[in-house]
């Protein structure tokens, strides 16, 4: 496997469900990423880390706890979501957390809240 | 208020035409990405321009920055089914966090 890989890339849950978003990099890279993607809306960077230490945290709900137990796997716990949080989330990583760096991102988990 | 806009929202046009999106902003920015989405999948970078008034080139593409470097274009010659997909510009405002903002994107579709 090669890249950065999500699983699951598809998901459905109700609003008392807890459930886990997880991604994998197999690039070395030392910055990983999550990001929501909503429909006619811009990505919102949710979520960053750097050698597994969370450096950045915009303003996202409680109920969207990451973690990251080392620079190769990024998690995203849910817990008492909202329809609104219906949106497929996208993770990616980088070399290093730098404005030139490229960002590679995984395929996404569409995640539909009921 | 986004601080990065993309027009045209949407784009169809039919295969060997020519075509530009933009990408404008009110803020500087110390670097800008292009990306391209396709269904399924998460973005892909196509260039990173860091130069006011840079121009670079991929095959039939053409990327530009701003001699302000608060814009953006990129224009495609002749083009092929095979570019449709959701473009997508990215910077870093200069002397803010490393953090890419993004604009929300226009849906090309190349018609054969």
């Amino acid at each position: 496997e090669t890249g950065v890989t999500q699983t699951p890339r598809h998901l459905v849950m109700g609003m008392t469900n807890k459930k886990s978003l997880k991604c994998e990099q197999h690039l070395g890279h030392n910055a990983m990423y999550w990001y929501k993607q909503s429909a006619k809306k811009p990505l919102e960077l949710m979520f960053v880390y750097s050698l597994e230490e969370r450096v950045e945290n915009n303003s996202v709900p409680s109920r969207f706890s990451p973690e990251c137990p080392n620079s190769s796997h990024l998690f995203l716990h849910l817990h008492t979501l909202q329809p609104e949080d219906s949106a497929l989330y996208l993770c990616a990583s980088s070399q290093e957390i730098s404005s030139t760096d490229e960002q590679f991102f995984g395929p996404g988990t569409r995640l539909t809240v009921l | 208020t986004q601080l990065l806009e993309q027009s045209p929202q949407f784009l169809s046009i039919q295969e060997g035409e020519n075509l530009t999106v933009y990408c404008n902003s009110s803020s500087v920015f110390s670097s800008l990405q292009w990306y391209r989405q396709e269904p399924g999948e998460g973005p892909v970078l196509l260039v990173t321009v860091v130069t006011g008034g840079e121009v670079k080139k991929l095959k039939r593409l053409t990327f530009q920055f701003g001699d302000a470097r608060k814009d953006s274009s990129l224009h495609i010659t002749a083009a092929q089914p095979g570019d449709t997909g959701l473009y997508l510009c990215a910077g870093v405002i200069s002397g803010s966090a490393r953090q890419l903002t993004f604009g929300s994107g226009t849906q090309l579709t190349v018609l054969p």
